[in-house]
């Protein structure tokens, strides 16, 4: 099964920042990585695909790169409605599998 | 717009089974792979199950497989999990989403098993 490694677990920081979250695949995926985004009590919502691609209706404040074994998602200008957290998902082969997801605090 | 909604939750005894199910609308269903995911209380996603749009192809996470089905049926847009033998670590709420790359997810249904 391929593994997926997000860092940090957990994340501070303000309105306003940029932050960077990475998910490391413990094997080539190609650009098959995911990126959603949970708040408490709610479904996860997809925000990127393909590893870069945004999902419609996703400002264009998500950005994603990456590809084989290291991805990143970065949030330009975080907004009070930014901070849920997030997790990256494989879905080059099964079992697909799940980061064990970045908290994003204030 | 693309709703899925799940329903069939509830309370069990280790043991026991439930059919938990996804109405889809919105999109092709037959065309789309759909998904089962689980979130257990306060912990992160684990995916179960998928089954790709004719229905012919399923797929399984190691921790369910034997116990858990996947099925579908095209003609009432409707995704199907029934889940035997269920376990105490079985608990979350279970989550439908549409296609490979899991562009939308319904609200979930929580399936709590306990004596």
């Amino acid at each position: 099964d391929i593994q997926m490694t997000q860092s940090p677990s957990s994340l501070s920081a303000s309105v306003g920042d940029r932050v960077t979250i990475t998910c490391r695949a413990s094997q080539g995926i190609s650009n098959y990585l995911a990126w959603f985004q949970q708040k408490p009590g709610k479904a996860p919502k997809s925000l990127i695909y393909g590893a870069s691609s945004l999902q419609s209706g996703v400002p264009s404040k998500f950005s994603g790169s990456g590809s084989g074994t290291d991805f990143t998602l970065t949030i330009s200008s975080l907004q009070p409605e930014d901070f849920a957290t997030y997790y990256c998902q494989q879905y080059n082969s099964y079992p697909y599998t799940f980061g064990q997801g970045t908290k994003l605090e204030i | 717009e693309v709703q899925l909604l799940e329903s069939g939750g509830g309370l069990v005894q280790p043991g026991g089974s439930l059919r938990l199910s996804c109405v889809a609308s919105g999109f092709t269903f037959s065309s789309r792979a759909m998904s089962w995911v689980r979130q257990a209380p306060g912990k992160g996603l684990e995916w179960v199950s998928a089954i790709i749009g004719t229905g012919g192809t399923t797929y399984y996470a190691d921790s369910v497989k034997g116990r858990f089905t996947i099925s579908r049926d095209n003609s009432k847009n409707t995704l199907y999990l029934q889940i035997n033998s269920l376990r105490a670590e079985d608990t979350a709420v279970y989550y439908c989403a549409m296609s490979f790359e899991m562009d939308y997810w319904g609200q979930g249904t929580l399936v709590t098993v306990s004596s």
